[in-house]
């Protein structure tokens, strides 16, 4: 599975949006980038994945670069709630198994009132 | 909305003492997993389970560890004699049925302390 670099921290306005960087630049054709969180040693959380177009749902939207080396996780309207380590991951779906989630550092974001 | 559960929240043992870590997967799902996460580190892979087999381990999932699906329900990670450095988070987490793509579950964990 490629690597991926996210800054350490970030800080977000509440109500701003938050935009999340992921750099994947060794990602492959088959390779999805998904995007967890982790609030306060909680069990991580889905948010979002990703092939090549962009994706939204009711948490976030997900914009993917046309080289697909980079992508960006955006919160419309961050809130307090979404104080957490945001985890961008890249995997292969594998026939075989169920594809293990490699979790790096992650990015801490802190959304302040 | 369903969810994975897990016991106990926490569970405090002595050194070289057998635990058993319990998960109750999402009922209709098909993959389950085990992660562990060290205080102040990253969440870590340790096995995958699928068909009543295991299907992937890490490097740390050795002899000390066993996972086992005992129902229709429980999923259980059991670690023969713990040391120390087990003392961590487990997550639990379980895939629905197409499996490849899907976004993975996790329960709440438990913490387990290693005295």
């Amino acid at each position: 599975d490629a690597k991926t670099t996210q800054p350490p921290s970030m800080d977000c306005a509440e109500g701003r949006a938050a935009n999340l960087p992921c750099n994947h630049s060794t990602i492959s054709g088959n390779e999805y980038v998904y995007w967890y969180r982790q609030i306060h040693s909680q069990g991580p959380q889905y948010i979002i994945h990703g092939l090549k177009n962009n994706e939204t749902n009711e948490m976030a939207s997900l914009i993917i670069t046309e080289d697909r080396k980079s992508s960006t996780l955006i919160l419309p309207h961050a809130t307090l709630r979404d104080t957490a380590v945001y985890y961008c991951i890249v995997r292969v779906g594998r026939e075989t198994s169920g594809s293990r989630l490699t979790f790096g550092e992650g990015t801490q974001l802190t959304v302040n009132p | 909305e369903p969810e994975v559960t897990q016991t106990p929240s926490h569970q405090v043992t002595q050194m070289g003492q057998e635990v058993i870590l319990r998960c109750v997967p999402i009922s209709n799902h098909l993959y389950f997993y085990w992660y562990r996460q060290i205080l102040g580190q990253k969440v870590e892979f340790l096995v995958s389970f699928y068909n009543n087999e295991i299907s992937e381990k890490s490097e740390i999932f050795d002899d000390q560890f066993s996972v086992e699906r005992p129902d229709g329900s429980n999923f259980t990670l059991k670690i023969r004699s713990t040391k120390l450095e087990d003392s961590a988070m487990y997550f639990c987490a379980s895939i629905g049925t197409s499996g490849l793509y899907n976004e993975q579950f996790f329960g709440p964990g438990t913490r387990l302390t290693v005295l």
